[in-house]
């Protein structure tokens, strides 16, 4: 079945350094891919997609390329921020049969961004 | 913004008990989803349905879980008895039709649950 393999944690990181959360995906379709934020106490937060091979998901200064190639796709930021401190969870959607499907998250990679 | 309700945010009680979690979806999404979420991991899906109908609820222990969307509208999930295991994050989401080349969900803020 579809599984969803990313970096274990905790990462943490002082502030203005680079990030990158390695994800990998096993599917047997085209599935569509995720990143999704969780702060404290609160529900998940869609932070970019990519939906076909070679797109390239980015909002609030991340990114992330999608790589039909090596299954991947890494999240990236140049410079983070305290306010960054947060999980992340890489996901795929599998919709091979035109309706909508369910999400497959990875462990989640808590970030921690010090002063 | 539209946004998914919870209800309730926090919930606690003993094993062998009832409990009800109740979602609101963003209004027009057909597809609902309950998700579970332990901590330290991803969420995992429990039930999804379109509309009032179960699409896939394989993952969903219909010993002790039940869920319905009687109206396809809000959704209610329910747990009898409640045992220390299930103790997690319940999420609903919930999505529109095929946008952009996926289906985008929206999560609520979830509803913790603490079983003693």
């Amino acid at each position: 079945g579809d599984s969803v393999t990313q970096m274990e944690g905790p990462v943490t990181l002082s502030e203005e350094a680079c990030l990158t959360i390695n994800c990998t995906y096993t599917a047997t379709g085209y599935p569509s891919l995720f990143w999704y934020v969780q702060y404290p106490g609160e529900g998940l937060q869609l932070l970019l997609k990519a939906t076909k091979a070679d797109d390239k998901g980015s909002n609030k200064g991340f990114e992330a390329t999608y790589r039909k190639e090596t299954t991947s796709f890494h999240l990236e930021k140049g410079s983070v921020q305290v306010s960054d401190s947060a999980v992340y969870f890489c996901a795929l959607s599998d919709p091979r049969t035109g309706t909508a499907s369910k999400l497959t998250f990875g462990t989640g990679t808590r970030l921690q961004v010090t002063l | 913004e539209a946004e998914v309700a919870q209800s309730p945010r926090y919930k606690i009680t003993e094993k062998s008990q009832a409990v009800a979690f109740w979602c609101d979806p963003i209004s027009g999404h057909a597809t609902l989803y309950w998700y579970r979420q332990i901590l330290g991991q991803g969420p995992e899906l429990l039930v999804q349905f379109q509309d009032e109908s179960v699409v896939d609820d394989s993952q969903l222990p219909k010993d002790r879980f039940s869920a319905e969307r009687l109206k396809g509208v809000d959704s209610t999930l329910k747990i009898q008895p409640a045992e220390l295991g299930d103790s997690a994050m319940y999420l609903c989401a919930s999505s529109l039709e095929w946008t952009s080349g996926t289906y985008e969900q929206y999560f609520g803020p979830g509803t913790r649950l603490t079983v003693t």
